[in-house]
């Protein structure tokens, strides 16, 4: 079946644009999660969507990062007025039923946001 | 506090050689473990993980890795690499709490 998706592939925006970053998760999966890859930091959490619970947002670096997740299924990541170092690879993943370290999470093939 | 420390950034090894990728956790509680790969321009993928029980692990592609309580690590290891291992491996920890955290990654390049 299909993996996790993530649209675009890559986004080139100006410093203090908006931007949208999209995930389809897989069909079933109830859990949702979005890190930030940055050159030579490694994978950061950012935010955590399960079914209907207060998604987890303490990951988000600052006020201007906010997530949804509408349906339970598609989820945007929109980062207001980008700033240079907001520039990496957003990576999108889902899980089955998350919460469990049984529960394995699959990832998207990212988006690579540079901001200029 | 939790955290993964990928004890080398770059590994380069040539073509059938063996390979150790090494990884140390810190956490205070029981440890889940888990090594994901991501090849070039590629998803990570789920290499292995470590719930409990034995503590080798076998995964995927020929990799194996062992849970070392007393030593605090989960290195991963190959026996004989191939060119197509050419990857970033991560080593992560699972967080109660839902979170996975992260090692900064290990760079393996094969050489022929």
């Amino acid at each position: 079946g299909a993996g996790v998706s993530q649209s675009p592939s890559n986004k080139v925006t100006e410093k203090g644009k908006d931007v949208e970053l999209r995930c389809d998760p897989i069909s079933g999966h109830t859990a949702l999660y979005w890190y930030r890859q940055s050159l030579g930091q490694g994978l950061e959490f950012l935010i955590y969507f399960q079914g209907n619970s207060a998604p987890d947002k303490s990951g988000l670096p600052s006020d201007r990062f906010s997530a949804e997740r509408t349906g339970g299924s598609v989820s945007t990541l929109t980062i207001q007025r980008t700033q240079q170092e907001d520039s990496a690879v957003y990576l999108c993943a889902s899980s089955l039923r998350g919460g469990s370290p049984t529960d394995t999470q699959y990832f998207g093939p990212g988006t690579r946001l540079t901001v200029l | 506090a939790q955290s993964v420390t990928q004890l080398d950034s770059q590994v380069p090894v040539f073509e059938e050689a063996p390979v150790e990728l090494r990884c140390n956790y810190s956490s205070s509680v029981s440890v889940y473990l888990f090594w994901y790969v991501q090849y070039p321009n590629q998803g990570l993928q789920l290499l292995l993980k470590y719930l409990s029980g034995s503590t080798l692990v076998k995964g995927i592609n020929g990799f194996e890795a062992e849970f070392n309580k007393s030593q605090t690590s989960f290195h991963l290891r190959k026996p004989s690499v191939h060119i197509s291992d050419t990857a970033e491996y991560f080593c992560a920890v699972f967080l109660l709490g839902r979170k996975l955290i992260w090692g900064l990654g290990t760079s393996l390049a094969v050489n022929p």
